[in-house]
């Protein structure tokens, strides 16, 4: 079945850092691909998407690329801050005949320190 | 626009009850799935809900159900609850399909939080 995996945390920063959460997955079909974020109290929130092999996602200074040749969607930032302190999710979102399902990494947490 | 709305958000329930949980869509959103998260175990799909109908279902026991009613809102239910039923538990909802290719991102509330005594 389909998964995703993410490299485990937590990842300590200081504020300016180049950032890097590796995310790799399987699939049968031809998913899209997220990133999203979760603050603390908070539910997930989308930080950003590619819905094909080569698209680049961007958003807030973060971006991933959808890899298909080595099944990855990495997330990169060059400068970290503070305010970025949050756990961060990998998934892929696929539609089969039963309706779509999206499947979660196991989540990054992230501590930026000023 | 409001966005996706869970009730309770906090709750104490003790072993061998059962708690009903309810979530509202954005308005227009026909599609709800929800997930279980611990510290263990990450994010678990449970359901996903599309025009009162159940499309696909994860790997949970029978204790766990769900509903949704016309109006997009959906409840789920434990029944028989067990300490390790304490989680966060995620709403999500998605924009219909529209003719073209679904990209699947989905909306969550800010869960409810679920502590078994």
């Amino acid at each position: 079945g389909d998964s995703v995996t993410q490299m485990e945390g937590p990842v300590t920063l200081s504020e300016e850092a180049f950032l890097t959460i590796n995310c790799t997955y399987t699939a049968t079909g031809y998913p899209s691909l997220f990133w999203y974020v979760q603050y603390p109290g908070e539910g997930l929130q989308l930080l950003l998407k590619a819905t094909k092999a080569d698209d680049k996602g961007s958003n807030k200074g973060f971006e991933a690329t959808y890899r298909k040749e080595t099944t990855s969607f990495h997330l990169e930032k060059g400068s970290v801050q503070v305010s970025d302190s949050a756990v961060y999710f990998c998934a892929l979102s696929d539609q089969g005949t039963g309706g779509f399902k999206t499947i979660f990494g196991a989540g990054t947490r992230l501590f930026v320190k000023a | 626009k409001a966005g996706v709305t869970q009730t309770p958000r906090y709750l104490i329930k003790t072993r061998g009850q059962q708690v009903t949980l309810s979530c509202s869509p954005i308005s227009g959103h026909r599609s709800v799935s929800w997930y279980q998260q611990t510290p263990g175990q990450g994010l678990q799909f449970l359901f996903e809900y599309f025009s009162e109908t159940q499309r696909n279902k994860g790997n949970f026991p029978g204790r766990f159900s769900g509903r949704q009613f016309s109006n997009s809102r959906s409840e789920m239910n434990v029944s028989t609850l067990e300490l390790g039923d304490s989680a966060l538990y995620l709403c999500a909802s998605s924009l219909p399909l529209l003719g073209g290719r679904w990209t699947g991102e989905l909306f969550f509330g800010e869960g409810s939080r679920l502590t078994v005594l």
